[in-house]
């Protein structure tokens, strides 16, 4: 059964510092793989997805992933972080069948 | 181009009565979804309907849960009765292509069941 591990419940980092918000996967196949954002009493927000290509891809606000087949990872990353970033965010991994599973999520802090 | 749009935005009920939630898909998005948050915690799939068919729900509790999407467009999730666990938020989402595509979210219904 398809699977998606975000090992961190909350990341601190420092306004200006690179992020890092991990995220592992389990499925069998070439898995699709999304990040989403959610911010305090709203809907998640798409920010970027892996589906075939360049292991990295870049999505909205700065925000890009790796895509790393070997490590079954999909780590979500922002060169310099802004204390607006600060929120909650969710890995997916979308298999056969159509089905999207959600990670647990990882809340991100960005003291300023 | 209007948003997925849910509604109520928020829902208190006592147990045992119930509550139903309605969406809205995007334009043209034949895939829609409804998923349960809880506190704390990731979203999971209840029902994932392509145009009126029900394709996906497995994770459904069928006993007091039942949901419809009538002509293939608006959506109707409802609860009878209502239990003190179904406190939640339910989200509603659609999607364009429903392999590559991302989900698009509405700001969800929060039931708060006393």
């Amino acid at each position: 059964a398809q699977s998606v591990a975000q090992p961190e419940d909350q990341v601190n980092v420092a306004e200006g510092n690179p992020l890092t918000v991990k995220c592992t996967y389990s499925v069998s196949g070439n898995p699709y793989l999304f990040w989403y954002v959610q911010y305090p009493n709203r809907g998640l927000q798409f920010l970027l997805k892996y589906i075939t290509g360049d292991n990295l891809v870049k999505g909205s606000y700065g925000f890009e992933a790796e895509f790393n087949k070997s490590q079954t990872s999909f780590h979500l990353k922002k060169p310099s972080a802004l204390v607006s970033d600060s929120a909650l965010y969710f890995c997916a991994v979308r298999q056969g069948g159509f089905k999207t599973i959600f990670g647990a999520g990882t809340r991100l802090f960005v003291k300023a | 181009e209007a948003g997925v749009v849910q509604s109520p935005r928020y829902k208190i009920i006592e147990k045992k009565q119930p509550v139903a939630f309605w969406c809205n898909p995007i334009s043209g998005h034949n895939t829609l979804y409804w998923y349960r948050q809880n506190l704390g915690q990731g979203p999971e799939l209840l029902i994932r309907y392509e145009n009126e068919e029900a394709v996906d729900d497995s994770q459904l509790p069928k006993d007091r849960f039942s949901a419809e999407r009538l002509k293939g467009v608006d959506s109707t999730l409802k609860i009878q009765p209502a239990e003190l666990g179904d406190s939640a938020v339910y989200l509603c989402a659609s999607s364009l292509d429903r392999s590559t595509g991302e989900l698009f979210f509405g700001e969800g219904s929060r039931l708060t069941v006393l």
